[in-house]
């Protein structure tokens, strides 16, 4: 079963860049059976989806966002990564980090079957 | 974007009630469509994945069906650990989206 932690900055200054990590156990994370995503959701409001990587690097960012955000993956340490650029107040959410369920033949199922617990993250000086 | 609209967006509903979410996407989504439930201060959690696939141990009062742009979640006899909110999400086509939820509540 994977498990998933998010980590990084609990506090980011409005323009600055926000970096989290997403480290996982239980599973390789260069292996095809899983991808592995970004999700957002601002206190007492729903969830956005800020994008994915799969293991071979190539990545699916929401439009909304997609200026801003960089995500990154780093096998020898089974972690990846998201990067969010100028942030604003607006930016201010938890972020979770969630893996599809399985990938097999190219067709992958169960989507976010997984989810790290969640960090929070507030833009403010 | 695929826009998912669910409603109510929240409800009060006695134990042993039988309990119908409704989730409508913008386009057709095929059979792409997952449910979560969601408590306070946690992770969502995956319930029915690919409109009525029953994810490993949920238990057997939730159901998922529809197709196409209408889907529904239903719980056939509420009980007092279902409170919660609940997101429908399609899975159809980037970017992946999310319905607005509704809110659960005991009375």
């Amino acid at each position: 079963q994977v498990q998933l932690q998010e980590s990084g900055p609990g506090l980011v200054k409005p323009s600055q860049t926000l970096s989290l990590t997403c480290t996982v156990s239980g599973g390789s994370i260069s292996s095809d059976t899983y991808y592995w995503n970004w999700i957002r959701q601002p206190a007492g409001k729903g969830l956005e989806w800020i994008g994915r990587i799969y293991p071979s690097g190539s990545t699916h960012y929401n439009p909304s966002l997609m200026s801003r955000v960089t995500i990154s993956i780093d096998t020898s340490k089974n972690q990846f990564s998201l990067k969010l650029s100028s942030v604003t107040a607006a930016d201010t959410a938890v972020y979770y980090c969630a893996s599809v369920g399985y990938c097999r033949g190219g067709i992958c199922h169960k989507e976010f079957a997984f989810w790290g617990q969640g960090t929070l993250v507030t833009v403010s000086s | 974007d695929i826009h998912m609209t669910q409603s109510p967006s929240s409800l009060s509903a006695s134990i042993g009630d039988r309990v119908t979410l409704t989730c409508r996407a913008s386009q057709s989504i095929a059979g792409y469509l997952n449910w979560f439930q969601q408590k306070p201060g946690k992770a969502p959690k995956l319930l029915i994945y690919e409109t009525s696939s029953l994810e490993s141990g949920v238990p057997s009062r939730f159901s998922g069906s529809g197709s196409g742009t209408d889907f529904t979640l239903t719980i056939s006899s509420l009980q007092p650990e279902d409170f919660g909110s609940y997101y429908c999400q399609q899975s159809h086509s980037v970017p992946l989206t999310f319905g607005g939820g509704s809110k659960v509540e005991i009375k």
